[in-house]
C-alpha cells in the first residue's frame, strides 16, 4: 500500500526564518515519483517539483531546496528566508511510476508573518 | 491554453439535488482525474480516466458517477447530494511518455455546498 505522511498540521513562522516542511512516504515498488505541490488562499494547486526515485541529488530552486532521501522514505522541502507570499498550503504526493493514481499527503499548512 | 477549467466555481444544493461538474482540458491529455479536498484530509481521489470512452473508481467513489465520452473532457455527477459531499472539488489532467514531465495540472476547483 502507499502513503504519504506529512506530520506537520500547521507551522508558524516570522518572515525571514527558514522553514522545513516534512515528507515521509511508503510504497513497496522500486520506482517511483515524488512531487510538492503549493496551495496558496486563492485556492489553486500549483505544481512545485516531481523527483524520480532513482535520483537522489537534493534540488535548489531559488529560495526552494528538496532533500531526497531513499534510506529514510523522506522528502523533505525547506523554504530558505521566508517570505509572506509563501503562506500557503503545501502538498507532498506520491506516484508509482507508470502508475494512474497519485496519493497526496494531507498537507500542511505554512503561516509566515511579517 | 486555458488549461484545464472547471465549471461551476461554486454551487448550493439541497440534499437529494442532482448535478454535474464538468472538466475540460485543452492540452489533450489521456489521463483525466476528479479530486475531493477536505479539511485535514489532502485530496482523495474519487475517479479518474485513462483515455476516452474508460472511467475507473478511485478510493471515495461512492455517490459520484463519471463519464469521458470525449477525449477533453471528464464530467463528474451526484445523483443525490448529501451533505457528506459538501466539499471542493478538483479536476487534473496528467501528460503522459517519456518525452513529456509527466506531471498533473489542476483546475481551479469548485466548492460545493450541500444543505
Amino acid at each position: 500500500a502507499q502513503k504519504v505522511t506529512q506530520a506537520q498540521t500547521e507551522i508558524s513562522v516570522v518572515e525571514k526564518e527558514d522553514v522545513t516542511l516534512d515528507c515521509v512516504y511508503e510504497t513497496r515498488d522500486t520506482t517511483y515519483y515524488l512531487f510538492w505541490y503549493k496551495q496558496p488562499p486563492s485556492g489553486e494547486l500549483v505544481f512545485l517539483i516531481r523527483r524520480n526515485s532513482f535520483d537522489e541529488q537534493n534540488e535548489i530552486s531559488g529560495r526552494y531546496s528538496w532533500n531526497f532521501q531513499k534510506s529514510t522514505s523522506s522528502f523533505n522541502f525547506t523554504i530558505t528566508a521566508s517570505q509572506v507570499v509563501d503562506s500557503a498550503v503545501y502538498f507532498c504526493a506520491l506516484r508509482n511510476t507508470g502508475g494512474f493514481k497519485t496519493i497526496f499527503g494531507a498537507g500542511t499548512r505554512l503561516f509566515v508573518k511579517a | 491554453n486555458a488549461g484545464v477549467t472547471q465549471t461551476p466555481k461554486f454551487r448550493v444544493l439541497k440534499t437529494g439535488q442532482s448535478m454535474t461538474l464538468l472538466c475540460a482540458q485543452d492540452m489533450n491529455h489521456e489521463y483525466m482525474y476528479w479530486y475531493r479536498q477536505d479539511p485535514g484530509m489532502g485530496l482523495r481521489l474519487i475517479h479518474y480516466s485513462v483515455g476516452e470512452g474508460t472511467t475507473a473508481k478511485g478510493e471515495v467513489p461512492d455517490g459520484y458517477n463519471v463519464s469521458r465520452l470525449k477525449k477533453q473532457n471528464f464530467l463528474l455527477g451526484l445523483e443525490s447530494a448529501a451533505p457528506s459531499q459538501t466539499s471542493v472539488y478538483f479536476c487534473a489532467s496528467r501528460e503522459t511518455g517519456l518525452a513529456t514531465s509527466d506531471t498533473q495540472y489542476f483546475g481551479p476547483g469548485t466548492r460545493l455546498t450541500v444543505l
